[in-house]
């Protein structure tokens, strides 16, 4: 079984408003990466969390904060967001981030939650 | 540095022909993995095929095969018997052991037309 869900699947949210997304996985897999993703464009790697640690932020403003409380679940937790924050966010999920396996590791993404800020 | 370049930003093609969806990389890293990925209007990332840079003999998945040549640095997508639910955007992307991370290409949109 290879999927990951996402919920919501849709979220409209003012510039004041706090929310969270949140993503799931039963897969065993110990990594799991938040990912951005604006119109036709490729998705762009947001953090990385390896065995529920945050391994990775890539420079991401602090009004997005990410949570992993255990192995199978991710949260993002939005706060103040920006009009330009609207897009569609992905989560993943592999086995591993690191190792000489790396470029072996596939990851599965969930079906993303489309976030229009207004 | 490791990059993708995916150099058709959109592709036609008929129902039940095979098309090919154009991917070269470049990286310094010795040990990598290629994959391609399909993003359907639904906006899910659907895995598709793995093609490792060790590995001898071209990836395939069922309609799906990879066209690797790594002297050239490509890893183009064959999709045979094309079907009206293969019309999506199509993100080749690679993975190498130097930074982990999964850099992707700026995709591919293919239509096939009934």
């Amino acid at each position: 079984d290879t999927e990951v869900t996402q919920t919501p699947k849709h979220l409209v949210m003012g510039m004041t408003n706090k929310k969270s997304l949140k993503c799931e996985q039963h897969m065993g897999h110990r990594a799991m990466y938040w990912y951005k993703q604006k119109a036709k464009k490729p998705p762009e790697l947001m953090f990385v969390y390896s065995y529920e640690k945050l391994s990775i932020n890539e420079s991401v403003p602090s009004r997005f904060s990410p949570e992993c409380p255990n192995s199978s679940l991710l949260n993002l937790h939005l706060h103040a967001l920006q009009p330009e924050d609207s897009a569609l966010y992905l989560c993943a999920s592999s086995h591993t981030t690191g190792g000489g396996e790396i470029s072996t590791d596939t990851q599965y993404f969930g079906p993303g939650t489309r976030l229009t800020v207004l | 540095a490791q990059k993708i370049t995916q150099t058709q930003p959109g592709m036609f093609v008929q129902e039940k022909e095979a098309v090919t969806l154009d991917c070269t990389y470049d990286t310094s890293d010795p040990s990598y993995g290629l994959f391609w990925y399909k993003q359907p209007s639904s906006g899910e990332m659907i895995f598709l095929i793995y093609q490792g840079s060790y590995d001898q003999q071209n990836a395939t998945e069922g309609r799906y095969s990879l066209n690797f040549q790594k002297a050239r640095k490509s890893a183009n997508l064959v999709i045979s018997a094309s079907q009206l639910g293969d019309s999506a955007m199509y993100f080749c992307a690679m993975r190498g052991t130097l930074t982990g991370k999964l850099i992707f290409g700026q995709g591919t949109t293919l239509q096939v037309k009934p």
